[in-house]
């Protein structure tokens, strides 16, 4: 069965960086697109970052662009979230969800149970 | 941007009745790229309906989505206690955005 697990998160200060991890299991990996999506505390989703199922595209929102870089191993079937520049308002939960196929616009069809991320000095 | 907005805020009902979650997009979504996901406390979103009108993998028949171009509805035809969870819209038509939210709590 799919499964995605993610980890790295923590407790980090203001203007540091943090790495996410997302192990994937249970599918072809290569073929399909990904994404990283967050949810604050108590609030709604925001999506973060998407890249193609051969890494050689990426996508970004327009509050993480330019701080955050998403990438993917697939000889390790696993995708990563670099997150630089932190400030309060990254606290979140942050999951990886796969796309339904290897294009764009696809439905978000499994996600995993994510990793907290607080920034806190 | 894509702005989803969802009505009501809050719904309450009780189970057995019909619940019926709207979702409003500023502007035309195409080729119905519209989905709606189900949230329980502590556990990532889930997926129910895609394309508008698609059930998910193992969602059961008692959910439905409807609509096109820029309002949709989701319907949940009988609830049961395990719907009762907060539900989200995303669209995938031009980047990716979400609505607030709608709180389904029993009555």
């Amino acid at each position: 069965q799919v499964q995605l697990v993610e980890s790295g998160g923590g407790v980090v200060q203001p203007g540091k960086s943090l790495r996410l991890s997302c192990a994937a299991s249970g599918f072809t990996f290569n073929i399909y697109a990904m994404h990283w999506v967050r949810q604050a505390p108590g609030k709604g989703l925001e999506w973060v970052a998407l890249i193609s199922y051969d890494g050689y595209n990426t996508y970004y929102g327009d509050s993480v662009r330019g701080r955050f870089t998403i990438s993917r191993d697939n000889s390790k079937n696993t995708v990563f979230l670099q997150v630089n520049s932190l400030r309060s308002e990254d606290t979140a939960v942050y999951y990886c969800a796969r796309a339904q196929s290897g294009s764009y616009r696809q439905p978000f069809d499994y996600w995993g149970q994510g990793a907290l991320v607080t920034v806190s000095s | 941007e894509i702005v989803l907005t969802q009505s009501p805020g809050t719904l309450s009902l009780s189970p057995g009745e019909r619940a019926t979650l709207s979702c409003r997009a500023s502007q035309s979504v195409s080729s119905s790229s519209l989905a709606w996901f189900q949230q329980k406390p502590g556990q990532p979103p889930r997926l129910l309906i895609y394309d508008a009108s698609n059930r998910a993998t193992g969602i059961p028949d008692r959910f439905s989505g409807s609509g096109s171009g820029t309002d949709f509805t989701l319907t949940i035809s009988r609830l049961e206690p395990e719907d009762f969870a907060v539900y989200y819209c995303q669209q995938y038509d031009n980047s990716y955005t979400f609505g607030q939210g709608t709180k389904l709590e029993i009555k």
